[in-house]
């Protein structure tokens, strides 16, 4: 079964310091991978997508099949990225579903 | 751009009563879904619906009904609700494959 896990639901960091999400999903067929971004009670965001390759707010994930993982990385945490982060699986089983994690909650200490 | 709305923003419900939560798109995206979202189990898909005039079940559907009469409206009704149903719900929709999802500002309902 396609499933999503985030081992951690908090996770605190002192500003300026690296952070690392950890993603890791389980799927048969070919994965599609996306972060988003939930910031104190507003709407979930997309954050990327691991088929863009690109880098949003300083994040990147590079997606590992060996590992099955995708984890959310940034070298230096900042104030503004405290908030709620879930990854997601995009299904392709006839019907286009994602699929989320239970989500990380972030916290940057000042 | 306003993309999707979500209303109410909140609401109070009591046990037994009915209820519509409203999401409307207008965005011309195919693709809708209802998402709760509760502390420790992330997002749980509801329904979801890939064109206008059809509706499919999702994780967690027990409880819940969906209708697509046109590709803006994307109506979830709790017939009779019950307390395990208070959550924050998210309505979401995407363009094509792919892209992800542009999901609606919530609503917080409490069922008591």
């Amino acid at each position: 079964a396609q499933r999503v896990t985030q081992p951690e639901k908090l996770l605190s960091v002192f500003k300026g310091a690296p952070v690392e999400l950890k993603c890791n999903y389980s799927y048969s067929g070919s994965p599609e991978l996306f972060w988003y971004v939930q910031y104190s009670r507003q709407r979930l965001q997309l954050l990327l997508r691991h088929i863009s390759r690109e880098s949003i707010k300083g994040f990147t994930a590079d997606l590992n099949k060996g590992e099955t993982s995708f984890h959310l990385k940034k070298p230096f945490a900042q104030e503004e990225d405290s908030a709620m982060y879930y990854c997601a699986l995009l299904i392709r089983s006839g019907n286009e579903k994602l699929t989320f994690g239970t989500g990380t909650r972030l916290t940057i200490i000042p | 751009t306003a993309g999707i709305t979500q209303a109410p923003t909140s609401q109070i419900l009591a046990a037994g009563r009915s209820m519509t939560l409203r999401c409307t798109q207008d965005m011309r995206h195919n693709a809708m879904y209802w998402y709760r979202q509760d502390l420790g189990l992330g997002l749980r898909l509801i329904h979801y619906s890939n064109t206008a005039g059809t509706t499919g079940k999702g994780e967690v559907p027990d409880g819940y009904s969906v209708s697509r009469a046109n590709t803006d409206d994307f109506p979830l009704t709790l017939a009779s609700a019950v307390p395990s149903q208070t959550s924050v719900y998210f309505c979401a929709s995407s363009v094509d494959r792919g892209y992800g999802y542009t999901f609606g500002s919530g609503t917080r309902l409490t069922v008591v």
